[in-house]
């Protein structure tokens, strides 16, 4: 049980490109997901918090209109990092919960962004 | 804010002995600590976690102990195998409905055969 889909896997993209990743619970109701960003050989990097239905909480330092979350259903968060720069290559990884269960946070595989 | 000192950075042992990783929050009111175990491009996976409420964990060969004094917990993993060389990952967090997880530098373990 406590599936993460995240979707997808591996992305190359150009500068400038537009890029949307996926979070999805399988088998539960999250009502909280995470975002992170993890550099090669480095921690996980939390970037934003979001609540079904609710705008999303920035962690200081993370630019809101260049990551955009949609956490639209209990069971689907999207980040979209605009206009991809080469500096925003980085694995970023999301995690969901559901509170009202107390649940701990399960992760999703990961997505290896590359922009060139 | 929290912040969550990891060490060591890397460790190596041999198959069969324990391996020890010691992590400190700052944030006195943090009252749940997981540790995640992170194998190279995969996800996060929750091996064992405590809250405050609890001195020590045990799980099989993992184990955690907590001392909210010194504000410092701990991961033991006894008679090492090579399947248990990963990152390894503490994180701390203050509980509630939205808390998040602040994490460790990670520790690279290495269990030589």
């Amino acid at each position: 049980g406590a599936v993460v889909s995240q979707h997808p896997s591996r992305v190359i993209c150009k500068s400038g490109t537009s890029v949307k990743i996926e979070c999805r619970s399988l088998d539960f109701q999250a009502t909280t997901m995470f975002w992170y960003r993890q550099f090669p050989k480095q921690s996980l990097m939390l970037m934003a918090t979001s609540n079904e239905g609710s705008k999303a909480t920035y962690e200081q330092g993370v630019e809101k209109d260049k990551f955009l979350i949609n956490h639209a259903s209990l069971t689907l968060s999207t980040l979209t990092v605009t206009s991809a720069h080469p500096e925003d290559s980085s694995f970023y990884i999301c995690s969901a919960r559901d509170d009202r269960a107390g649940q701990p946070q399960h992760f999703g595989d990961g997505t290896r962004l590359s922009i060139l | 804010g929290e912040n969550v000192e990891q060490h060591p950075s890397t460790l190596s042992v041999q198959e069969g002995d324990s391996a020890v990783i010691k992590c400190t929050y700052s944030d006195s009111a943090s009252n749940y600590f997981p540790w995640y175990k992170q194998e190279l491009g995969k996800r996060p996976q929750l091996i064992i976690d405590i809250r405050s409420n609890v001195g020590e964990k045990k799980d099989q060969r993992i184990a955690v102990t907590l001392n909210k004094t010194a504000k410092h917990f701990s991961l033991h993993i006894t008679e090492t195998q090579p399947e248990d060389s990963a990152v390894y990952f503490c994180a701390a967090s203050k509980g509630g409905a939205t808390n998040k997880l602040i994490f460790g530098t990670g520790t690279l373990l290495a269990v030589q055969p």
